[in-house]
């Protein structure tokens, strides 16, 4: 079974800080998926990134994959309010007959005006 | 909006009825998944179909079946609901590029 660890657990900023969330494995995957979950919501895809060293840009976020596709960082420049949510990161990886992602437990992300 | 519903959104039932949750997409996804997700857990796979009429278990299977009679629709049943199936559940579809997209969720508390 891979697992994929996410930290840290819970994280409470003020707003215009920086901050961090790191998404770590032993195991190698095929890409490596970022999605946001606000409360009582479904989760949203941020981004998938699938080369190792790769680097997606998105508005103030900005996420990395390994050289090794065993771990991925999500940085947030400048955090809002509106970044307030629950983190997730998935690992993609091809089983027979399907596509499975293994989730991290996910990171709760508080941005205090 | 990858088209996803699911049905209901909150249910409260009793211990030992069987309850169905129904997952209707109108993208033509050929994967479809059932997770559920709790407290310190997170996202877990139950079940997931890869095709009309074929289906595989996943993480947590055990206590949940599944059926997919048509390609819109992905059915989640609990034969006999437990305490322990209190949980938010999750249907996701699986994009060309490997990619899921979630429902909003069903909210099953199990007294």
């Amino acid at each position: 079974t891979q697992l994929l660890e996410q930290s840290p657990q819970f994280l409470s900023i003020q707003e215009g800080e920086n901050l961090t969330v790191y998404c770590n494995s032993s195991s190698v995957f095929s890409s490596l998926q970022w999605y946001r979950q606000e409360p009582g919501e479904g989760p949203v895809l941020l981004v998938t990134v699938v080369t190792g060293g790769e680097v997606k840009k998105l508005k103030r976020l900005t996420f990395q994959f390994g050289d090794a596709r065993k771990d991925s960082s999500l940085h947030i420049t400048a955090a809002q309010p509106g970044d307030t949510g629950l983190y997730l990161c998935a690992g993609g990886e091809s089983g027979a007959g399907s596509y499975q992602l293994t989730f991290g437990k996910g990171t709760k992300l508080s941005v205090i005006p | 909006d990858a088209g996803i519903t699911q049905s209901p959104r909150h249910k409260v039932t009793e211990t030992g009825t069987p309850v169905t949750l129904r997952c209707h997409q109108t993208e033509n996804h050929r994967y479809m998944y059932w997770y559920r997700q709790d407290p310190g857990h997170g996202l877990r796979l139950i079940h997931y179909s890869y095709g009309v009429k074929d289906t595989d278990k996943g993480e947590v299977s055990d206590g949940y079946s599944v059926s997919r009679s048509k390609t819109e629709d992905f059915l989640l049943t609990l034969e006999s609901a437990t305490s322990s199936q209190t949980s938010v559940y999750f249907c996701a579809v699986r994009e060309s590029g490997g990619e899921q997209y979630f429902g909003p969720g069903t909210r099953l508390t199990v007294t």
